[in-house]
C-alpha cells in the first residue's frame, strides 16, 4: 500500500464550478499536510500549509484535514481557467523534513 | 525576495556521463531538499541538507549525492548516468526543513540518451 493516494484523474470542470481534490494516506505519523500547484513544465508552487487536523482558508482554497479518517482535501471556488494545472498533496512525519508526495490530479477548467 | 534557483534548466547528457545540478535556496534558508519528479514514480525524495550536513536520505542508489555549501547553496551530481535517469529535479528550500514550509525551484529536467 502508497503512503499517499492521489486520484489522478484527469477531472474538467466548467469555469465557477467548486473542485474538490482529495489525498488518503496510511501513516499515521504524518502531521503536516500541505498542496502544491504545478503548471506544466514549472516546479510545484505552496497553496495552502496545514498543521494536524482542522481547516484553514486562503481566498478561494480550503483545505481540511482529517487524522481520524486519514483523509485531506482541498476545495477550489469560483474555479478560473487559471486554476488549470496538477495539484499535489504532500506530508510530512513531525520531526523530518521529507515530503511525502501524491501522484498529483491534472485539473482543467473549462471556460 | 527572489525564490528558489536551480540550473541549469536544461540538460541532455549521454549513459555513462555525470552531471552536476546546482540550486540556490531562498535568502536565510538552511535545509535545501532535492527531489526527482518522474511521470510514473511521481515526486520521490533524494536527499535533505541543513548547515552542510546530509540529515535525510531517500531509496536511491550511490551514484546519486549531494552536498551543501557554507552559504547554504547546493549541488547534486549524478555519476554513471542511465536512461532511468531521465526525470525533472526539482529543488526546495525552507527555513529549517522540520515543520516549515518548502519551496520549490522550477527544476533542472535532464534527459539522458
Amino acid at each position: 500500500q502508497k503512503e499517499v493516494e492521489q486520484d489522478p484523474g484527469p477531472l474538467s470542470v466548467p469555469e465557477g464550478a467548486i473542485v474538490s481534490l482529495n489525498c488518503t494516506y496510511s501513516n499515521s505519523a504524518f502531521q503536516y499536510f500541505m498542496w502544491y500547484r504545478q503548471y506544466s513544465r514549472k516546479g510545484p508552487e505552496l497553496l495552502m500549509y496545514t498543521y494536524s487536523s482542522g481547516n484553514k482558508e486562503d481566498g478561494r482554497f480550503t483545505a481540511q484535514v482529517d487524522k481520524s479518517s486519514k483523509y485531506i482535501s482541498l476545495f477550489i471556488r469560483d474555479s478560473q481557467p487559471s486554476d488549470s494545472a496538477t495539484y499535489l498533496c504532500a506530508m510530512r512525519r513531525g520531526g523530518s523534513e521529507k515530503l511525502v508526495f501524491g501522484k498529483g490530479t491534472k485539473l482543467t477548467v473549462n471556460p | 525576495k527572489a525564490g528558489v534557483t536551480q540550473t541549469p534548466r536544461y540538460l541532455i547528457k549521454t549513459r555513462g556521463q555525470q552531471v552536476t545540478l546546482s540550486c540556490s535556496p531562498i535568502s536565510g534558508h538552511r535545509s535545501v531538499s532535492w527531489y526527482q519528479q518522474t511521470p510514473g514514480q511521481g515526486l520521490q525524495f533524494l536527499f535533505e541538507y541543513f548547515s552542510e550536513t546530509q540529515r535525510n536520505k531517500g531509496n536511491f542508489p550511490g551514484r546519486f549525492s549531494g552536498r551543501q555549501f557554507s552559504n547554504s547553496r547546493s549541488e547534486m551530481n549524478v555519476s554513471t548516468l542511465e536512461l532511468g535517469d531521465s526525470a525533472l529535479y526539482l529543488c526546495a528550500s525552507s527555513v529549517t526543513g522540520v515543520g516549515t514550509e518548502a519551496f520549490f525551484g522550477q527544476g533542472t529536467r535532464l534527459t539522458v540518451v
